[in-house]
């Protein structure tokens, strides 16, 4: 199995909304990660989880937050978003945090109303 | 925080012909990895080139690695309908981040 699972594929979520993105993988990869990509626009670095412990914020906004429940499993809530953050927001793993390849699930296609 | 800079930014090429772009980056890597993104939807690994290597081959694709210039090229050979998508290149350093990426259009 080498895939990484996103849930839901598309969410629509108002402005005082709180909803949570789900990531899951189950190849046992010690590294997570979220990224946000923009429409024409690379993705961008948002989280890392190493050993189930953050070890990135790329200074993310506090409405953004993330959690690593176990090594399988990565959540991304979600709360009071700003139309500006609509985007496909991507989560992958990897065996050890980049001396690796990086598996990418399909995304969420975000849009906050 | 180190990114790569792909050049060029889009291109277009016939069917069977070849496609190369280039990534240039910052600072000292650990390896590059290149990636690809069909529209809107999640990246597929190519390839990644460690930092003590200087070429390798996957299938269609040869990836070329200069430390000394900090530069890096991806060739697709014999190129087909199905390898139009976005190219990025990731400069592994302590992370995994992605440059603008080149966008390559195969007419049939």
């Amino acid at each position: 199995d080498t895939e990484v699972t996103q849930t839901p594929k598309h969410l629509v979520m108002g402005m005082t909304n709180k909803k949570s993105l789900k990531c899951e993988q189950h190849m046992g990869h010690r590294a997570m990660y979220w990224y946000k990509q923009k429409a024409k626009k690379p993705p961008e670095l948002m989280f890392v989880y190493s050993y189930e412990k953050l070890s990135i914020n790329e200074s993310v906004p506090s409405r953004f937050s993330p959690e690593c429940p176990n090594s399988s499993l990565l959540n991304l809530h979600l709360h009071a978003l700003q139309p500006e953050d609509s985007a496909l927001y991507l989560c992958a793993s990897s065996q050890d945090g980049g001396n690796t390849e990086a598996f990418f699930g399909q995304g969420t296609r975000l849009t906050v109303v | 925080s180190q990114q790569g800079e792909e050049d060029p930014q889009a291109l277009s090429i016939q069917e069977g012909e070849n496609a190369t772009m280039n990534c240039s980056y910052k600072t000292s890597i650990n390896n590059l990895q290149w990636y690809r993104q069909n529209s809107g939807r999640g990246l597929v690994h190519l390839i990644l080139i460690r930092s003590n290597e200087r070429e390798k081959h996957s299938g269609r694709l040869r990836v070329t690695l200069d430390t000394s210039k900090k530069s890096s090229s991806l060739l697709i050979t014999a190129s087909r309908a199905a390898d139009t998508a976005s190219y990025f290149c990731a400069p592994h350093d302590y992370k995994l981040s992605f440059g603008a990426g080149t966008t390559v259009t195969v007419r049939a």
